[in-house]
């Protein structure tokens, strides 16, 4: 079984303030790694897909990180706004994978 | 263009009772797949689906199936619910030049209730 686990569970932010939180997974036989925002009532929106060990992406005030070799990705909120409220998942594709396999999810919620 | 569409939006079975759901993906999309969301489990990733044919596939029992046409819209096949799979079934499409690396593009979800 595959252990992918995101941190912290949930998240309060103040508008305005940026933060972080982090995806841990195996570290080896790494393929890929996708980060997805899913906002309540609404669907599971692509953020990422990040393949090479350093890979850094961004899109407008969020932007990601990937390790590979010890097994972690970060995802970065700069200036948080309220409709940054979401829950972020990380889902994990290991080399010669057949299957995503989903973190638990950060639940982050700006408060105005 | 338009986005991925899932049928029906709501249901409600009961237990023993079998059912089918489904997905149209985003036009030029060849691949579908789809993932079962529950309190308990979180997102789980059920099969992936490319020109027809079943490509990857996740730990679900048997009783789970689906199938993809050649239009490429897929369905999703539950025999001999149980209590345990009512939950949000989402589809997603992507283009699959990449399999699973693709990015993808999810659908609004059906919400599965079994009594």
């Amino acid at each position: 079984i595959l252990n992918v686990e995101q941190s912290p569970q949930s998240l309060h932010v103040q508008e305005g303030d940026s933060t972080n939180f982090t995806c841990s997974f195996p570290s080896s036989n790494f393929y890929a790694l996708h980060w997805y925002r899913w906002e309540t009532a609404k669907s599971p929106e692509a953020l990422f897909v990040m393949t090479l060990n350093g890979d850094e992406k961004k899109k407008g005030r969020i932007s990601a990180t990937l390790n590979t070799k010890e097994g972690y990705s970060y995802l970065y909120i700069k200036g948080s706004q309220p409709e940054d409220s979401a829950t972020y998942l990380c889902a994990f594709l290991k080399a010669a994978g057949n299957k995503l396999t989903f973190g638990g999810g950060t639940r982050v919620l700006v408060k105005p | 263009k338009a986005g991925v569409t899932q049928t029906p939006r709501y249901l409600i079975k009961t237990r023993g009772q079998q059912v089918t759901l489904s997905c149209s993906p985003i036009s030029g999309h060849r691949s579908v797949s789809w993932y079962q969301q529950t309190p308990g489990q979180g997102l789980q990733f059920l099969f992936e689906y490319f020109s027809e044919t079943q490509r990857n596939k996740g730990n679900f029992p048997g009783r789970f199936s689906g199938r993809q046409f050649s239009n490429s819209r897929s369905e999703m096949n539950v025999s001999t619910l149980e209590l345990g799979d009512s939950a949000l079934y989402l589809c997603a499409s992507s283009l699959a030049l990449g399999g699973l690396t693709d990015t993808q593009y999810f659908g609004p979800g059906t919400r599965l209730t079994v009594l």
